[in-house]
């Protein structure tokens, strides 16, 4: 079945450096979404990227979908302790059930982010 | 704040117990989700209600019984449920069917408990 890796499992910084998570799909994806989920909360739906190589900002995070639509990254600018959490990036490809043809949402195994001040 | 309310926020319930998780949306969405979050685990999607019809089950035991009695309720019946059933179960709902330029709007979670 469709596949949606997602690295670093990890990873733990200092207050104000970067942050990368990266998503590879086994298929092209339709479209891709991250979401953000803190400690002990549900997923919050963070962006969706649908086009081809598109690059979103959103004030320091910077979203971008890969030009074969099978890759994705979320990068953070000089992190804040309010990015602690964990991002799950979540393909989308079509399924057929019923007859009736929808999107499956995979998500990633998500990147727990720590920040240390 | 969400706009997806689900009750109860805990629940510990025995193996041979009947009971039952609920899910309230009042943004006039038209498909709602249950999914399944084991500790640091992504969601996994459980069921898909479509216009307050079934339109996916991804092979859940028959222990788990969805019902949708009107677009704005989801329920998730359990019963004779495992320990490894535990884990927090999220309802979630969007727009229309399927996942296409649809945000998904996430409630807090039941966190359930199997002893």
């Amino acid at each position: 079945g469709q596949q949606v890796m997602q690295i670093p499992q990890y990873q733990h910084v200092q207050e104000g450096e970067d942050f990368t998570t990266y998503c590879n799909s086994s298929t092209t994806l339709s479209n891709i979404q991250w979401y953000k989920q803190r400690p002990g909360g549900h997923p919050v739906f963070l962006i969706q990227l649908v086009k081809s190589g598109e690059v979103k900002k959103q004030k320091r995070l910077t979203f971008q979908f890969g030009e074969a639509k099978k890759n994705s990254s979320l990068h953070i600018t000089a992190t804040q302790t309010t990015d602690v959490g964990t991002y799950f990036c979540a393909g989308i490809t079509l399924t057929n059930a019923g007859g009736t043809s929808y999107g499956k949402l995979t998500f990633g195994q998500g990147t727990i982010l720590t920040v240390h001040p | 704040d969400t706009e997806v309310t689900q009750t109860p926020k805990h629940l510990v319930m025995g193996m041979t117990n009947k009971k039952s998780l609920k899910c309230e949306q009042h943004m006039g969405h038209r498909a709602m989700y249950w999914y399944k979050q084991k500790a640091k685990k992504p969601p996994e999607l459980m069921f898909v209600y479509s216009y307050e019809k079934l339109s996916i089950n991804e092979s859940v035991p028959s222990r788990f019984s969805p019902e949708c009695p009107n677009s704005s309720l989801l329920n998730l019946h359990l019963h004779a449920l495992q320990p490894e059933d535990s884990a927090l179960y999220l309802c979630a709902s969007s727009l229309k069917g399927g996942f296409f330029g649809n945000t998904i709007y996430f409630g807090e979670g039941s966190w359930l408990t199997v002893v």
